[in-house]
C-alpha cells in the first residue's frame, strides 16, 4: 500500500541539528512533490516547506529560512528534512506528507502522511 | 499569505448529533482547493475532505464539505463515538499552503 514512514523520535541538545527521513513505497517516488508539516503539542500544523524528489528543488517557509534543509535521495525512495540550530521552541511532531503530483495540472491535498517523528530538545 | 480561521473552536456534542464545523480564509481560495484533515491524539492527520467537498478514498458518506471563495463547511451528519478529535482545514489553492487552527469535535 501507499505509505511513508518515517525515522524515530529524537533528543537533541540545544544548538544540534535534527535530521529526519521519510522512506515512501507503493507509489512513485520521483511523481509527487513531498511537504514537510510540523506541530508544537498542543497548537495548529505548521507548513515547514516541500521538496521536489524529481529535481531536488525546494521551498522552504519564511520562519525556517536559512535552517532548515530539504534533500532526497531518489535510489532509496527517501527524503530528508534537517533543522540545524535547535531551540526548545523546536520541540514538536514532525511530518511528511505527499502532495501535488509534479507536472500535474491539478493541485492535490495532503493525501499520505507519515507517522510523524517527535523531536525533544533538552539539554 | 492565506490566513484560515476555523470556527467554533471547541464543539461538544453527542454521538448521534449532527455538528458543522467552519472555515474562513481571508481571501478567495482559488479554484476551491479546500481540503479538511482529522486528527486523533497521537496520531498523523488523516484527509477527510479535498477539493471543498470530495471525499477522500474509504471517507464514510456522513462526512460531507461545502462551501466557495472564503467561506467553507464541514459537517458530520451523525456523529460517530470514533468521530471525536480535531478537525483541521487547509487551503492549497493559494501559495504557500496554509493550515487553520483547528476545531475540536468533544
Amino acid at each position: 500500500q501507499v505509505q511513508l514512514v518515517q525515522s524515530g523520535a529524537e533528543v537533541k541538545q540545544p544548538g544540534a541539528s535534527l535530521k529526519v527521513s521519510c522512506k515512501a513505497s507503493g507509489y512513485t517516488f520521483i511523481e509527487y512533490y513531498i511537504q514537510w508539516v510540523r506541530q508544537v503539542p498542543g497548537q495548529r500544523l505548521e507548513r515547514m516547506g516541500w521538496n521536489n524528489p524529481k529535481t531536488g528543488g525546494t521551498d522552504y517557509a519564511q520562519q525556517f529560512q536559512g535552517r532548515v534543509t530539504m534533500t532526497r535521495d531518489t535510489s532509496i525512495s527517501t527524503a530528508y528534512m534537517e533543522l540545524s540550530s535547535l531551540t526548545s521552541d523546536d520541540r514538536a511532531v514532525y511530518y511528511c506528507a505527499r502532495g501535488s503530483k509534479i507536472g500535474g495540472t491539478t493541485k492535490l491535498p495532503l493525501d499520505i502522511w507519515g507517522q510523524g517523528t517527535m523531536l525533544t530538545v533538552s539539554s | 499569505e492565506t490566513v484560515l480561521t476555523q470556527s467554533p473552536g471547541t464543539l461538544s456534542l453527542s454521538p448521534g448529533e449532527r455538528a458543522s464545523l467552519s472555515c474562513r480564509a481571508s481571501q478567495s481560495i482559488n479554484e476551491n482547493y479546500l481540503a479538511w484533515y482529522q486528527q486523533k491524539p497521537g496520531q498523523a492527520p488523516r484527509l477527510l475532505i479535498y477539493g471543498t467537498s470530495t471525499r477522500a478514498t474509504g471517507i464514510p458518506d456522513r462526512f460531507s464539505g461545502s462551501g466557495s471563495g472564503t467561506d467553507f463547511t464541514l459537517t458530520i451528519s451523525r456523529l460517530e463515538p470514533e468521530d471525536f478529535a480535531v478537525y483541521y482545514c487547509q487551503q492549497y489553492g493559494n501559495p504557500p499552503r496554509t493550515f487553520g487552527q483547528g476545531t475540536k469535535v468533544e
